[in-house]
């Protein structure tokens, strides 16, 4: 399978403090990304699909200025929560998208926040 | 409204037992995948289905799609404890769409 990484691992912040979280495919260039959020021992919550050279598309609920998302290229997008506060403390997945119907995701290995 | 219903939600069953993990929906779905899910990491992939009635094997997993392509299944045979995590089903509905996941299955094998 692919490769996708994340980075951080886990992040610890203050609350009102913007922590940026980056997902990377090392071995595919992937035109679009997905960024999940998931609380614990529940499912995958889809947030927002990015895509490379455009605005991202954020599902209901979601606030995009809250979460920003910048998909500058084929093989980073970056996920920054901008004024943080504890609710916002989750664990953050990437996925990166390769190939046509049917299409694979390749999830990163996720990022533990933990907002003070 | 969840598209896609898995079950059961928990599951705990002995090393060598069989277990069945339903998928399913109302929908129909040009794919669907199954992932697998350890604590503190991302879904693994398992296998993706496409065609109506299609079989696949991973081993002593076997994942079925549904005939009218709105269901699915996976069989485990002999569990073992390694087998435990989070499985979770996931359907892409129109080409090229984002995928959907349902809530996943907690799975534990006791040794």
């Amino acid at each position: 399978g692919a490769v996708v990484s994340q980075h951080p691992s886990r992040v610890i912040c203050k609350s009102g403090t913007s922590v940026k979280i980056e997902c990377r495919s090392l071995d595919f260039q992937a035109t679009t990304m997905f960024w999940y959020r998931q609380f614990p021992k529940k499912s995958l919550m889809l947030m927002a699909t990015s895509n490379e050279g455009s605005k991202a598309t954020y599902e209901q609920g979601v606030e995009k200025d809250k979460f920003l998302i910048n998909h500058a290229s084929l093989t980073l997008s970056t996920l920054t929560v901008t004024s943080a506060h504890p609710e916002d403390s989750s664990f953050y997945i990437c996925s990166a998208r390769r190939g046509t119907s049917p299409q694979k995701q390749f999830f990163g290995p996720g990022t533990r926040l933990t907002v003070l | 409204t969840q598209l896609l219903e898995q079950s059961p939600q928990f599951l705990s069953i002995q090393e060598g037992e069989n277990l069945t993990v339903y998928c399913n929906s109302s929908s129909v779905f040009s794919s669907l995948q199954w992932y697998r899910q350890e604590p503190g990491e991302g879904p693994v992939l398992l296998v993706t289905v496409v065609t109506g009635g299609e079989v696949k094997k991973l081993k002593r997993l076997t994942f079925q799609f549904g005939d009218a392509r709105k269901d699915s299944s996976l069989h485990i045979t002999a569990a073992q404890p390694g087998d435990t995590g989070l499985y979770l089903c996931a359907g892409e509905m129109n080409r090229d769409d984002k995928i959907i996941f349902g809530k996943g299955t907690r799975l534990h094998i006791l040794p």
